[in-house]
């Protein structure tokens, strides 16, 4: 299995809601990534978790809270979110080297909108 | 400070000829460069890597130190080729990624 999977597909929620998106991997990858893309942007890199423990977080709002509850599984917990979050939402997986960088596989994404 | 520059946002071509889609990076450390492309309603995903030297697809690309660049190539468009292509920097799981180019094949 090469994929990484997110679920749902695509999300509608209110500011007011609290939901989460999930993404799974079953390639024995120990570092799995959330990226936010806007439309006709390049993604951005908002977490990086290596071997289950947060190692990045790019100055994200706390409205968003990522978790990772075991090495295939990578959460994303959204509250109160605001209008301008809309986006897609990407997870990505890689092996973890301490020196080079290394290919990231890519999920379908989650299309995200906030009303 | 780590940046990836892409300064065309689209690049349009004629079926058949040659393509050249440019990238520069600013990185300290010793990063690998990546060539991502995304297809239409597909995920993105790798085209190729620096350390690989592979032909993908019929695209090359060669790491340029001196001029901080890593430029992709391709001697024949095809249609297929017509993608958002996005140049990235990365290093110890950290991936950045450039503004990106469409390439649009004209027939």
């Amino acid at each position: 299995d090469t994929e990484v999977t997110q679920t749902p597909k695509h999300l509608v929620m209110g500011m007011t809601n609290k939901k989460s998106l999930k993404c799974e991997q079953h390639m024995g990858h120990r570092a799995m990534y959330w990226y936010k893309q806007k439309a006709k942007k390049p993604p951005e890199l908002m977490f990086v978790y290596s071997y289950e423990k947060l190692s990045i977080n790019e100055s994200v709002p706390s409205r968003f809270s990522p978790e990772c509850p075991n090495s295939s599984l990578l959460n994303l917990h959204l509250h109160a979110l605001q209008p301008e979050d809309s986006a897609l939402y990407l997870c990505a997986s890689s092996q973890v080297f301490a020196d080079r960088g290394t290919e990231a596989f890519f999920g379908q994404g989650t299309r995200l909108t906030v009303v | 400070a780590q940046r990836v520059t892409q300064p065309e946002k689209l690049l349009s071509v004629f079926k058949g000829a040659p393509v050249e889609l440019k990238c520069n990076y600013s990185y300290s450390g010793s990063p690998e460069l990546f060539w991502y492309v995304q297809y239409s309603r597909q995920r993105l995903q790798l085209l190729l890597r620096h350390i690989s030297r592979e032909s993908i697809k019929g695209f090359t690309a060669d790491l340029n130190k001196g001029e901080t660049s890593f430029h992709l190539k391709k001697p024949f468009a095809q249609e297929e080729d017509s993608a958002m292509y996005y140049c990235a920097v990365g290093s110890a799981s950290k991936i950045i990624f450039g503004s990106g180019t469409r390439l649009s094949i004209r027939p």
